[in-house]
Order: C-alpha cells, then structure tokens, then sequence
C-alpha cells in the first residue's frame, strides 16, 4: 500500500487567498483525521472523519477553516480566507475503527501563508 | 476527559547512553497505549504499542510496558545511537460515545551526540 497520501506537499500563498489541502488514506480505513503542527502550539486535532461522516469538528480554529470527506478515499481540508498565522505543517492520517489500531500518518503539508 | 503528560525536552544524551521519556495518562476507560516517532521533515509513525494492562510494546530496541496501576507507559532504550534523534510522542486511544478518541501528549525531542 503506498501509505496516506498528502496533496500539496508545499504551499505558498498570500494572505487572503483560499488554500485547499487534499489527502487520500489508507484504503480498507474509516476513521481520517487532520492535524496541525507548530513549534508554538505543537500537535493539535482539527477534525476527525469516521465512515465519511465528520465527528469531531472542535479543534477547527475558525470559520475559515472547513473539511469535508465526500468519498472514502479522499478528503479536503479548506482555508478562505488564509492568514500568515495559519502558517504549519497539516497532517492527515488515518486508521481502523477501534481503540487498537494505530493511526498512519501522511507526510504532510508545509503551509507558509505570507 | 482523557489527557497524556509527557516529560518535557528537549533530552539531549551522549551515544549508548540510557534512554528514558516518561508518559502517563488519564482516562476513565481502558485505553491502548502508543509511542509514536517523528524524524525531521517527516510524519508521525507508529513506534510500538501496548494494548492492556502489563502489556510490553517494543520495536527497534525500544520498549515500554502498560502499567495501569501507576497509569504509566514509560519509553526506555538501552543504548541510543544518532539515528534515534527524533521527537516522540505519547498517546492514548479509547472508545467515546461509540468513536475511536485518539489524544496526544506533547512530544519530547531527543536529540542524540555522538
């Protein structure tokens, strides 16, 4: 299997334009997550997927962020408007249902918004 | 709710040196415990896994044994070379309202000289 896969891995824009981030976990799968990672604020969950369906959407910072998983196999994760401070490195991963199973992260995307 | 403390970095140690990165927990149920592993520029990757209580993970020289009993999952290697230069992170897993609740400590970088 070639692994979670990660959709830009390297973005730059300016501030104030909108920024679409893809993934596609690990086939067989249900459970996806995305995360954000900053020197300042570490490792933090921003949503969680399971079976398509959104369970967990209160680490999402703002309304300018939004996520969506319209099929098994592939996920967006939207920022409009972006801004400097959204500047990180967005992981997704995924796993199997169960308290178990571990989760497999992507190589994530490095975000620089200027 | 559930949370994962980790000891603080970074941890810097000469090579062959003993390594130890203490984690506890807090959770209401019967989690499974993980170390996850991130090298520079990388994402997270599972490291090794315990899955009930007395329970002993190991993987590449590393190991860590679920301890319910001073809710611990401690990570020890006996002799660290360079290539274990990396941040390691703690985490829990659990089921909650019936969904897979994964939560994270903070990470500990290991920085390691020869």
């Amino acid at each position: 299997d070639a692994g979670v896969i990660q959709s830009p891995r390297h973005e730059v824009t300016e501030m104030g334009q909108e920024v679409t981030l893809r993934c596609k976990p690990i086939s067989g799968h249900d459970y996806l997550f995305w995360y954000r990672q900053t020197m300042m604020r570490g490792l933090e969950l921003l949503i969680y997927f399971n079976n398509n369906v959104p369970i967990d959407d209160s680490g999402m910072p703002e309304d300018r962020f939004s996520a969506k998983m319209p099929n098994a196999s592939f996920s967006t994760l939207k920022i409009q408007p972006s801004e400097p401070r959204d500047s990180a490195v967005y992981f997704c991963a995924s796993s199997l249902g169960g308290a178990t199973y571990e989760q497999y992260f992507g190589p994530g995307t490095r975000l620089t918004v200027t | 709710g559930n949370s994962v403390t980790q000891m603080e970095g970074p941890v810097t140690l000469s090579e062959e040196a003993f390594l130890t990165i203490n984690c506890t927990y807090t959770a209401t149920g019967y989690p499974s415990l993980f170390w996850y592993v991130q090298y520079p520029g990388e994402g997270l990757q599972l490291l090794l896994k315990a899955t009930k209580a007395d329970d002993k993970g190991s993987n590449k020289g590393f190991e860590a044994t679920y301890r319910k009993e001073t809710t611990s999952f401690h990570l020890e290697k006996g002799s660290v070379q360079v290539s274990d230069s990396a941040v390691y992170f703690c985490a829990l897993s659990d089921r909650s309202g019936g969904y897979q609740k994964v939560t994270f400590g903070t990470g500990t970088k290991l920085q390691v000289i020869p």
